[in-house]
């Protein structure tokens, strides 16, 4: 079946680092792939999406390349902040019709200290 | 304002007795979603449902039910069949289930049996 592995967390960054999250997949076919965010106490938000190989999604400074050759979809941002504090979940949504269902790995806790 | 709301933020329970968490959409959207949350498992889906008054199960269905009577409604029962019932709920919306990855989630309600 279809599955979704990001690096373990947690992940403590200092304050305008670079960060970079891994996200590889499992899937038939071209899967939508996105990435989501919680905020700690809230429910998830989407942070950024790509429905085909190659493309970019990009959303608040963050990053992502739909890497087809290497079933990838790494989460990247330049300079991190405070606020970026949160869990970051890699998800994707299988190709074909009626495949409506998400996959989402396990999350990536992040830690950005001033 | 329109959004998900969830109730109540926490809900304590003893073993042996079913409970139902609340799951309320203003968004005018046609699918409905719930998922279990659990330290480093990330988002397993329970149940959706695509209209009114049907439903299908997700990967973790057993020990729990649900019903779509209302399109702005969709309330998830913790059975006393469902073994591990303390976890982080989510409920989630999206205006069509081919529109799955704009999700719009609640804020959750963390329930606890002892």
């Amino acid at each position: 079946g279809d599955s979704v592995t990001q690096m373990e967390g947690p992940v403590t960054l200092s304050e305008e680092a670079f960060l970079t999250i891994n996200c590889t997949y499992t899937a038939t076919g071209y899967p939508s792939l996105f990435w989501y965010v919680q905020y700690p106490g809230e429910g998830l938000q989407l942070l950024l999406k790509a429905t085909k190989a190659d493309d970019k999604g990009s959303n608040k400074g963050f990053e992502a390349t739909y890497r087809k050759e290497t079933t990838s979809f790494h989460l990247e941002k330049g300079s991190v902040q405070v606020s970026d504090s949160a869990v970051y979940f890699c998800a994707l949504r299988p190709s074909g019709a009626g495949s409506y269902q998400l996959t989402f790995g396990k999350g990536t806790k992040l830690s950005v200290i001033p | 304002d329109g959004g998900i709301t969830q109730s109540p933020k926490y809900l304590f329970r003893k073993e042996g007795q079913n409970v139902t968490l609340s799951c309320e959409q203003n968004l005018n959207h046609d699918a409905m979603y719930w998922y279990r949350q659990d330290p480093g498992q990330g988002l397993r889906l329970i149940y959706y449902s695509q209209i009114v008054n049907d439903f299908q199960k997700g990967d973790i269905a057993e020990g729990y039910s649900v019903s779509r009577e209302k399109k702005e409604s969709f309330p998830l029962t913790v059975t006393s069949a469902q073994k591990n019932p303390t976890a982080f709920y989510l409920c989630a919306s999206s205006s069509h289930p081919r529109d799955s990855y704009e999700q719009y989630f609640g804020p959750g309600t963390r329930l606890t049996v002892t």
